[in-house]
């Protein structure tokens, strides 16, 4: 059964830093891209950030140019988001998404909250 | 980076079908085929319905449905049941290498 399940998230003040991390099973994770997205109260989904099987490719949203690092330990299994200059914008769930299917995200976790307040 | 526009919401009868639409760009929707679509209950997780603008992964029921024209993407659901009821989200891969989603279609079944 192919599972993933973040954690890492937590209530952090303005300006702070966090890694979420994201632990997954089921599957050969070094054959797949993955992805982070989130999702903030009461707004839709937005994609954050993706690295690919070796690690060495990685893309970011705008908004986490220069302030987000994706990577990932395929020893561990594990893909990381790690965050600093958060602002309360940042404020979300955060989910890992396995990229399966043409670029389409065909297994997630359930998602880590990352609260950013003073 | 611009979102892709989606109707905010949309409601019908069980039973009836609905089409919900997601206009993007040339450099995204447009562009490459791509497109998927997304169902997310609350307090869940999303769940991929549709990729390759048409393609239904294993286990998606074949009440969903999905085509493209130019920069636009739909999404039909027929026959319309109860649990139908969530939150939909179209994305695409974009010419910067990256991914948007649209700002999504809450769909409730009266």
């Amino acid at each position: 059964e192919v599972q993933l399940v973040e954690s890492g998230g937590d209530l952090v003040q303005p300006g702070g830093s966090l890694r979420l991390s994201c632990v997954v099973s089921g599957f050969t994770f070094r054959n797949h891209w993955m992805h982070w997205v989130r999702r903030a109260p009461g707004k839709g989904l937005v994609w954050v950030a993706r690295i690919n099987e070796e690690g060495r490719e990685t893309n970011y949203a705008d908004f986490a140019k220069g302030r987000f690092t994706i990577s990932r330990d395929n020893a561990k299994n594990t893909v990381y988001l790690q965050m600093s200059s958060l602002g309360v914008e940042d404020t979300a769930v955060y989910y890992c998404a396995r990229d399966g299917v043409a670029f389409g995200f065909d297994y997630w976790g359930p998602g880590t909250l990352v609260s950013v307040s003073s | 980076q611009s979102g892709l526009t989606q109707v905010a919401s949309v409601s019908a009868s069980p039973g009836q079908s609905i089409t919900i639409s997601c206009t993007g760009t040339i450099s995204d929707v447009g562009g490459y085929n791509f497109v998927t679509w997304y169902q997310q209950h609350p307090g869940t997780a999303p769940k991929l319905l549709i990729y390759n603008v048409n393609e239904r992964p294993s286990g998606v029921s074949t009440r969903f449905s999905g085509s493209k024209s130019g920069n636009t993407a739909s999404l039909t659901i027929s026959g319309l049941q109860a649990d139908d009821e969530a939150d939909y989200y179209c994305s695409s891969y974009t010419s910067s290498y990256t991914w948007v989603f649209g700002g999504g279609t809450k769909l409730t079944v009266l």
